[in-house]
This record gives C-alpha cells, structure tokens and sequence, in this order.
C-alpha cells in the first residue's frame, strides 16, 4: 500500500521560504510516476501547486511557478517543496500526492497545516 | 486558470441518489476527458473516487459514478449511505501539465 506523510514546520514568517517534505512508503518514486503538491488555503478549495516526474521534469501552476522548486531525495524515497517569499495567503493545509499519467492523484498524504505569520 | 465551480453543498437521505456538478470551461472540463473526483472526511486524506471522467478504482463502490456534458461534469452517489458525509472535489487537466480543482461540495447525509 503506497502511503505518504508530508512534513516540516508549521509557522514560517513573511518573507522566508516554506520547506515542506513528502515521504513515500510502498513505493520507490524513482520507479514511476508523478508527485505533486497540493493546497487548501482556510475556506477555499484545492488549488494545484505542480508535480515532479521521476526524471527531475517539474511542472508549476503558472500563478505560482516564480516561487516554487520541488526535487527528490531518492536515497530517503521522498520528495520536496520550497515555495520563497511567502505572504499570508501561502497559509494552508498543504497535500502530498502521487499523480498519474493522466493527472488524477492516487493517493494523498494527511496534509500539513502552514500557517505565515510574524 | 479559475478554479472549478462546485455547489457548496447538497443533501440527501438515505437510499436516495444525489448528483453534484462540476463546472468549467473548454479549456479544461470541456477540452479533456481527465475528470478525477475525490471524497474527503474530516482529517483524513482525499480519496480518489472517480479518473478519467467515469472510471472507478478498485475498491471504490459502485454507487459512485461519474459522466461529462460539455464544461460540466457530475459525480453521482446513488444509494446514499451515512459514510458518504463527506466533502468531494472535482479536478481536470486543464492542458501545460496543469490542474485544476473546484471549490469543493460538502454532501450531508439527512
């Protein structure tokens, strides 16, 4: 069963960058396969952050594609997120997921609340 | 790209069939059969309920169905139960390898 658990700190201060770590079990990433991430920010919907391709390829929502890098660890089978310059509306429950060929995401981590604040 | 348009919410007793809708354009709903629904109860992951506009995987019942008409797309519930009390999302391609996601529905089960 592939099971993902996000990870990293709950409170970032404007201005700085939020690292956030998805670990993958039951799977190895480097075998297939995209990884994404995704958000809900307080009383919104889901919004679609991007997704990495076990080559390295990254893809990025284009609202936030200026902020955003993901990569892979490989030795630890987990993947990452670093979004830069982060204002109040970045405060979210942030998702990991596996995502398919065909852009459905198969299975989610828990999330991982972030909240921005000074 | 602007988010899907959801209902909020929607309701039905038990035994009864309810359908929510899933709004986009032809630039994502419209223009690509990569249609995904996901069932989320509180604190717990998303679940994946439908792909590919109408395909269930494994283990997801077959009261769960899906389709697509032109921008919109619907996820059906038939024979609501008590453990369908959940909020569902919609998502599509929405083309340059980007998603896009609605507002989310929350379904109550009278």
């Amino acid at each position: 069963q592939v099971q993902l658990q996000e990870s990293g700190p709950g409170l970032v201060k404007p201005s700085e960058t939020l690292s956030l770590t998805c670990a993958v079990s039951g799977y190895s990433i480097s075998s297939g396969y995209y990884w994404g991430w995704i958000r809900q920010p307080p009383g919104k919907g889901l919004q679609w952050i991007g997704k990495i391709h076990y080559s390295g390829s990254t893809y990025y929502n284009p609202s936030l594609e200026s902020r955003v890098t993901m990569s892979f660890d490989t030795s630890k089978n987990q993947f990452s997120l670093n979004l830069r310059s982060v204002t109040d509306a970045d405060t979210a429950v942030y998702y990991c997921a596996r995502v398919s060929s065909s852009s459905y995401c198969d299975y989610w981590g828990q999330g991982t609340v972030v909240t921005v604040s000074s | 790209q602007s988010a899907l348009t959801q209902p909020p919410s929607a309701s039905g007793s038990p035994g009864q069939s309810v359908t929510i809708s899933c709004t986009g354009t032809s630039s994502d709903v419209g223009g690509y059969n990569y249609v995904s629904w996901y069932q989320r109860h509180p604190g717990k992951a998303p679940k994946l309920m439908i792909y590919d506009v109408t395909k269930r995987p494994s283990g997801v019942p077959d009261r769960f169905s899906g389709s697509k008409s032109g921008n919109t797309a619907s996820l059906t519930v038939s024979g609501l139960q008590a453990e369908d009390e959940a909020d569902y999302y919609c998502c599509s391609y929405a083309g340059n390898s980007n998603l896009v996601f609605g507002g989310g529905t929350k379904l109550t089960v009278l």
